[in-house]
């Protein structure tokens, strides 16, 4: 079965600096890897993918993800924080060994103050 | 075009009682998901609707829930004598198809969902 951990419930950056939010992963075969964020009392948002090629992806708003497959992580990096970055963020996999479903982190709450 | 819209935005119920919560895809988008959110915790997979079949119900947590889907478009999450357990927020996703084609997946595109609070 695949799994997804956040080990950090809440994360905080002074804006400005640079910020991860980490994600591990377990899956059977080549994952799909997704961040998603989630504003209040609104949908999650599609941030970035990585499916296959290079193992840095760049999603929106300027966020970086990088694969690490003997690591097995993909956490979520941004070089400078911007207040209007927090937000709750979760890290998703769906496995490649069939069914479409998402798997999904518990979420990290990311808090960046002036 | 508009985005995936769910209803009702809140719903209070009591114990025991029947409820429905709607789900509107994004336009052509022939696969439809439902997730859970509990309080603190990430969501969890619910039901997979591709066309108007559901190839993927392993989610749903009991046989008090239920979905449906027709003419490719609208889908109805059906949760019978609610208990407690299941007050969430119930979130909808949609994309163009669910299984990957030629290397390419489609992302999922998520509704507002639907803050479920069972008294």
């Amino acid at each position: 079965a695949q799994s997804v951990a956040q080990p950090e419930d809440q994360v905080n950056v002074a804006e400005g600096n640079p910020l991860t939010v980490k994600c591990t992963y377990s899956v059977s075969g080549n994952p799909y890897l997704f961040w998603y964020v989630q504003y209040p009392n609104r949908g999650l948002q599609f941030l970035l993918k990585y499916i296959t090629g290079d193992n840095l992806v760049k999603g929106s708003y300027g966020f970086e993800a990088e694969f690490n497959k003997s690591q097995t992580s993909f956490h979520l990096k941004k070089p400078s924080a911007l207040v209007s970055d927090s937000a709750l963020y979760f890290c998703a996999v769906r496995s490649t060994g069939g069914g479409n479903k998402l798997t999904f982190g518990t979420g990290t709450q990311l808090k960046v103050e002036l | 075009g508009a985005g995936v819209s769910q209803s009702p935005s809140n719903k209070v119920t009591e114990k025991g009682k029947d409820v429905e919560l709607r789900c509107d895809p994004i336009s052509g988008h022939t696969a439809l998901y439902w997730y859970r959110q509990r309080l603190g915790q990430g969501l969890e997979f619910l039901i997979y609707f591709q066309g108007n079949s559901a190839p993927d119900k392993s989610g749903l947590p009991s046989d008090r829930f239920s979905a449906e889907r027709t003419g490719e478009s609208v889908s109805t999450l059906t949760i019978q004598r609610t208990q407690q357990e299941d007050s969430a927020v119930y979130l909808c996703a949609s994309s163009l198809r669910g299984e990957v084609a030629g290397g390419r997946y489609n992302e999922q595109f998520f509704g507002p969902g639907t803050r479920l609070t069972v008294l």
